[in-house]
């Protein structure tokens, strides 16, 4: 069966400073791949999507980039952090061709 | 651009009673409607989804309706409980690449004991 794995649970970082946010999928191949972003007591915003290694599309545009550097590896980074970057940081898996989405367990990011 | 609505944003009921969440869609060519169930501090999780070559789709207490003349799509939760309390997100897939999901605002729901 398939899973979705993200790292690291909870970050806490300065404003500034850099990041980088790994999610790994298991038990599928070439999978399209999906970065949401959730403000505390908001929606889902979507931030960037892959449907192949080193395939990426933005939604927003902004201070993060997103890269694909193998087929079940997707990370989200950034430069300089800035206090608006803070929130729950979602990565999602779907078959290609499929429609269901699966969300992994998300990062929670606090920027001070 | 692609557009989900999404109410109430908050819903409160008794713990026995039914509950309802509406959304409705702007693009005529959409098929496949989610909706997912995050619990406080959690990852939405799908609970339930419906295609567009039907009308309604049940699983034990929620059920999904769809209809496509107007762009509506329901969720009904019946004989709350607790446990489902949490926020709802209803979904649509847009035609186009990557087949990417747009989201509702979320309604909260919270059942009282």
């Amino acid at each position: 069966s398939q899973t979705i794995h993200q790292w690291p649970a909870t970050l806490v970082q300065p404003v500034g400073s850099p990041l980088s946010l790994e999610c790994t999928v298991e038990g599928t191949s070439n999978p399209n791949l999906y970065w949401y972003r959730q403000a505390a007591g908001r929606g889902l915003q979507l931030l960037f999507y892959s449907v192949g290694i080193g395939q990426i599309s933005s939604e927003v545009p902004q201070n993060l980039s997103a890269s694909r550097p193998q087929d079940r590896q997707f990370i989200l980074s950034s430069k300089k952090l800035l206090l608006s970057d803070s929130g729950f940081y979602l990565c999602a898996w779907q078959n290609t061709g499929g429609n269901e989405q699966f969300f992994g367990p998300g990062t929670r990011l606090t920027v001070l | 651009g692609e557009n989900v609505e999404q109410h109430p944003s908050t819903l409160s009921v008794q713990e026995g009673d039914s509950a309802v969440i509406k959304c409705t869609y702007s693009d005529s060519a959409s098929n496949y409607f989610p909706w997912y169930k995050q619990e406080l501090g959690k990852r939405p999780q799908l609970i339930i989804d419906i295609r567009s070559n039907v009308g309604e789709k049940k699983d034990q207490r929620i059920a999904v309706t769809l209809n496509k003349t107007a762009k509506h799509f329901s969720l009904h939760i019946t004989e709350t409980q607790p446990e489902d309390s949490a926020v709802y997100f209803c979904a649509a897939l847009f035609s186009g690449s990557a087949r990417q999901l747009t989201f509702g605002s979320g309604t909260q729901l919270t059942v009282l004991p």
